[in-house]
């Protein structure tokens, strides 16, 4: 199975102040497609899962543009570019490029 | 929009089985792979399995081969989850959620299973 790592665990962020999320996989998650499925998700406080970023770097439909992604191979990058109150919550990337997909352990971002 | 509406919590005990629902609305069901995705108390997100538009084929995480059946019934747009031989460890919340093409793209608003004698 591919390993997901994320650090930090955890990230106490001043409001408008950004924010970054690194997540390790253990193997490349370039598909054979060409394609590396590697996607961020949000999980606010009590609420399911949101898909935030796709494919790396793709924003889903009504994501902020201050979600940012980015990286390639084995590692990548979530960045809050300024943090707001709503994006207090956990952030899990993903990988769909082998099953069993597999999640990294989270981040939890909150406000200092 | 996409909505996936996901049966109440349940409470069983040891050893007993549990069939979740979810039933989809808002885009064409039987056109996408679904996927089951659980979440134990205070813990991460745990991926279970997914299962093709037709319901023909599934693939389930090792961990939970021989206990899961997922199924789904395009006629009424609705996918299930059967857990068997349940232990405390599959105390969860339990995600139905839609494939966007390698990735999850939209998920039920959970549903609470709870083990315990």
């Amino acid at each position: 199975d591919i390993v997901m790592t994320q650090t930090p665990l955890s990230s106490s962020v001043t409001l408008g102040q950004p924010a970054s999320i690194s997540c390790r996989s253990s193997q490349s998650l370039v598909h054979s497609d060409g394609s590396t499925h590697l996607s961020w998700v949000q999980q606010r406080p009590g609420q399911p899962p949101r898909l935030l970023i796709y494919k790396i770097s793709n924003r889903f439909s009504g994501v902020p543009d201050r979600f940012s992604g980015s990286g390639a191979g084995t590692d990548f990058t979530l960045k809050i570019s300024r943090v707001e109150a709503e994006d207090v919550g956990v952030y899990y990337c993903m990988q769909g490029t082998q099953y069993p997909w597999t999640f990294g352990q989270g981040t939890k971002v909150e406000i200092k | 929009q996409v909505q996936l509406m996901q049966s109440g919590a349940e409470v069983k005990k040891p050893g007993a089985s549990v069939k979740i629902s979810c039933r989809a609305s808002g885009y064409s069901f039987g056109s996408y792979h679904m996927h089951w995705v659980r979440q134990a108390p205070g813990q991460g997100l745990e991926w279970m399995g997914i299962i093709t538009p037709s319901g023909e084929s599934t693939i389930y995480a090792q961990k939970f081969q021989g206990r899961v059946t997922m199924t789904r019934d395009t006629s009424t747009s609705t996918l299930y989850m059967e857990l068997n031989s349940l232990r405390s460890e599959d105390t969860a919340v339990y995600y139905c959620a839609k494939d966007g093409y390698y990735i999850v793209d939209y998920w039920g608003q959970g549903t609470p299973v709870t083990v315990s004698s």
